[in-house]
């Protein structure tokens, strides 16, 4: 069964302050991880897919990595407005209900100014 | 912007009602999406559509749930018999074949 673990489950930074948050993953084989941005009482937003060990994508002061275990999305000099819970999802590869996605519990950011 | 639209935002309703929602993908996506989503946790799978085709269902599906896309286009997803326990929020999401899946801004269902 796939699974997906972040942490850590909160996480206080003063604005301008750069950390990472944490994505470990056990998949019987990985299309892609992916990072969604979720603000209170909206969807997940899109940010990035990952497919391949060693991978990078970056946007903005968010860069994302990705590893055969884990990914990590580093937050550098980060702003109130970055304020959210992030969303780490997999999904596996022959997997027959059409690339669904498996969600870890989040990350919930808050920068104070 | 013509995103994912989910009717209504939120729903209260006492238990033993039945409910619907309905979800309007993005146009040109052909493959539409169910997930529940409780307090502090990451959205869990609930079904798949692929055009009007419902292809996969998970075991939180209880035979209470019934999920539609009667033309390929919108999808509707009804709960018989409201429970305590399906106060959640049901998010739909929708992608063009293999494509990230983008998602509305989900229901929010509450049972008195």
């Amino acid at each position: 069964e796939d699974q997906v673990t972040q942490s850590p489950e909160a996480l206080r930074l003063q604005e301008g302050e750069s950390s990472s948050l944490n994505c470990s993953y056990t998949v019987s084989g990985l299309r892609g991880l992916f990072w969604y941005r979720q603000d209170p009482g909206k969807g997940p937003e899109f940010l990035f897919t990952l497919y391949s060990a060693g991978e990078e994508k970056e946007k903005e002061r968010l860069k994302a990595t990705l590893t055969k275990k884990e990914s990590f999305l580093h937050i550098t000099a980060p702003k109130p407005e970055d304020s959210a819970t992030y969303l780490c999802a997999v999904q596996a590869l022959g997997n027959n209900a059409g690339n669904m996605l498996t969600f870890g519990g989040g990350t919930r950011l808050m920068v104070k100014p | 912007d013509t995103g994912v639209s989910q009717n209504p935002r939120h729903k209260i309703t006492k238990r033993g009602q039945n409910v619907t929602f309905r979800c309007d993908p993005i146009s040109e996506h052909n493959r539409l999406y169910w997930y529940r989503q409780t307090l502090g946790q990451g959205p869990e799978f609930l079904t798949y559509f692929q055009n009007e085709a419902q292809l996969e269902k998970s075991r939180l599906l209880s035979d209470r749930f019934s999920a539609e896309r009667p033309k390929g286009s919108f999808s509707t997803l009804e709960i018989q018999r409201t429970e305590q326990g399906d106060s959640a929020m049901y998010l739909c999401a929708s992608s063009l074949g293999v494509q990230p899946q983008h998602f509305g801004d989900g229901t929010r269902l509450s049972i008195l």
